[in-house]
């Protein structure tokens, strides 16, 4: 099957830092995508890991370990507007084609 | 803005309507998706076009229909839809098809009553 796992919800201060883990059973696994939505709006694109490794985008990092099925977002100096929902994707070849399959995403509330 | 534009972006049709959504992207993708977001589940992958071909149906009902005449548009024709069909309906691009990066449009709100 293909599948991806995360938390349904986490809660944070501001200014802290959080993690937010993916865990994924999928076939044919080519890279990990991770989204941003609020509420109301579009899921934008945060970073995409082709390799194994961390990539870093200002406060965001991202991590890909494909021997161990995984992947997590991590948010530095949390701010309120980091309120949102999150999402990974799995850049899945397993299909006849190349496409996205997402996790249920996970609900992020920064408190004050 | 992210490039990509739907409409309407609200929708309130009967079950014997028939109805289409529209999508337009500025970016010069080739490729384009259908997804459809229901409260508490993933994003569901429907259709994928690239460079205006078809080449993913994810087992979605004929009432739902796509259409892509080029590659800057894509549609979704809705005939004779039932309440579970009520959902956000999201379109996006990509540069090239798979390759992680997705641009999302606002969504259109489909309400099935």
């Amino acid at each position: 099957g293909q599948s991806l796992e995360q938390p349904s919800e986490v809660t944070a201060v501001e200014g802290a830092i959080v993690q937010i883990n993916c865990t994924y059973q999928t076939s044919g696994f080519y890279g990990l995508s991770w989204y941003q939505q609020h509420d109301g709006g579009a899921p934008t694109f945060l970073s995409y890991n082709a390799l194994d490794g961390l990539e870093e985008t200002g406060r965001f990092s991202s991590f890909l370990s494909r021997s161990d099925s995984y992947g997590y977002l991590l948010l530095q100096e949390l701010q309120m507007k980091d309120s949102a929902s999150y999402f990974c994707a799995g850049v899945n070849y397993g299909g006849s084609q190349g496409n996205l399959i997402f996790g249920k995403g996970t609900k992020l509330s920064v408190k004050p | 803005e992210t490039g990509v534009t739907q409409t309407p972006r609200h929708l309130v049709m009967g079950m014997t309507n028939k109805k289409s959504l529209k999508c337009e992207q500025h970016l010069g993708h080739n490729a384009m998706y259908w997804y459809k977001q229901s409260a508490k589940k993933p994003l569901e992958l429907m259709f994928v076009y690239s460079l205006e071909e078809r080449v993913e149906n994810n087992s979605v009902p004929s009432r739902f229909s796509p259409e892509c005449p080029n590659s800057s548009h894509l549609f979704l024709h809705l005939h004779t839809l039932q309440p579970e069909d009520s959902a956000l309906y999201l379109c996006a691009s990509s540069q090239v098809l798979g390759n992680g990066e997705l641009f999302f449009g606002e969504g259109s709100r489909l309400t099935v009553l």
